[in-house]
């Protein structure tokens, strides 16, 4: 079935790079997304790309998909104290406008100063 | 980019009592938009599809008579819980489709006392 994996904690030092892996299933997923969730707050879009890049860069963003592997990571680089919070990772089976977004359980980012 | 917004953004209610919140996509249409519970530390579950001039798709699980949807408009969509008990206490996000990409609301967080 469908599942998107991630891994629960990450916590870097103020000032170094993060990466925040992710695993899919359903290698139908023509998109993939990076979402960011702060404490008491709603969902806000990061970033996404589509199946057929490998690499899509945006500011200190970095995604690079692995599509053999069914492998999405985001790298943050430069990351501050402002990048705290929850990542989550989702895909979109089969790219159906009526199709809700498959989310992973969400990797928490702690940075320390 | 598109906005979605939720109101109330929080409520805090007596058991037995219903209460509902608002989901709309205020620079776009909607035909299509999702109601997600998540519970504290925890990734969002999917509760149902709101489809705009037709009934609700529910998920496994998911009481259609205790969470009543309506997508009356291609802007709004409403989430009422009926009769709310302390267990429905929970973080309540809406979002909706446009594009490829969906866009989240800034949650309403209920608290059944």
């Amino acid at each position: 079935g469908e599942d998107v994996e991630q891994s629960l904690f990450l916590s870097v030092r103020e000032g170094d790079s993060s990466v925040i892996n992710c695993t899919y299933t359903d290698s139908s997923s023509t998109y993939l997304y990076w979402y960011k969730q702060e404490p008491g707050a709603g969902l806000q879009l990061l970033t996404y790309i589509f199946s057929n890049m490998d690499m899509k860069q945006d500011q200190r963003l970095t995604v690079l998909l692995n599509k053999k592997d069914k492998h999405l990571s985001l790298r943050i680089a430069d990351t501050q104290t402002g990048d705290s919070a929850i990542y989550f990772c989702a895909e979109s089976p089969l790219n159906q406008a009526g199709t809700a977004l498959i989310f992973g359980k969400g990797t928490t980012l702690s940075v320390s100063s | 980019g598109a906005v979605v917004s939720q109101h109330p953004s929080w409520v805090i209610c007596k058991s037995g009592t219903s209460v509902k919140i608002e989901c709309r996509s205020l620079d776009f249409q909607a035909t299509t938009m999702f109601w997600y519970r998540q519970f504290p530390k925890k990734s969002l579950m999917l509760m149902a599809t709101s489809n705009e001039g037709s009934k609700a798709t529910y998920e496994q699980g998911v009481e259609k008579d205790k969470f009543l949807i309506n997508h009356a408009s291609l802007t709004l969509s409403t989430l009422t819980v009926t009769s709310a008990h302390p267990e429905d206490s929970s973080f309540y996000i809406c979002s909706a489709r446009w594009g490829e990409t969906q866009y989240f609301g800034p949650g309403t967080r209920l608290l059944v006392l």
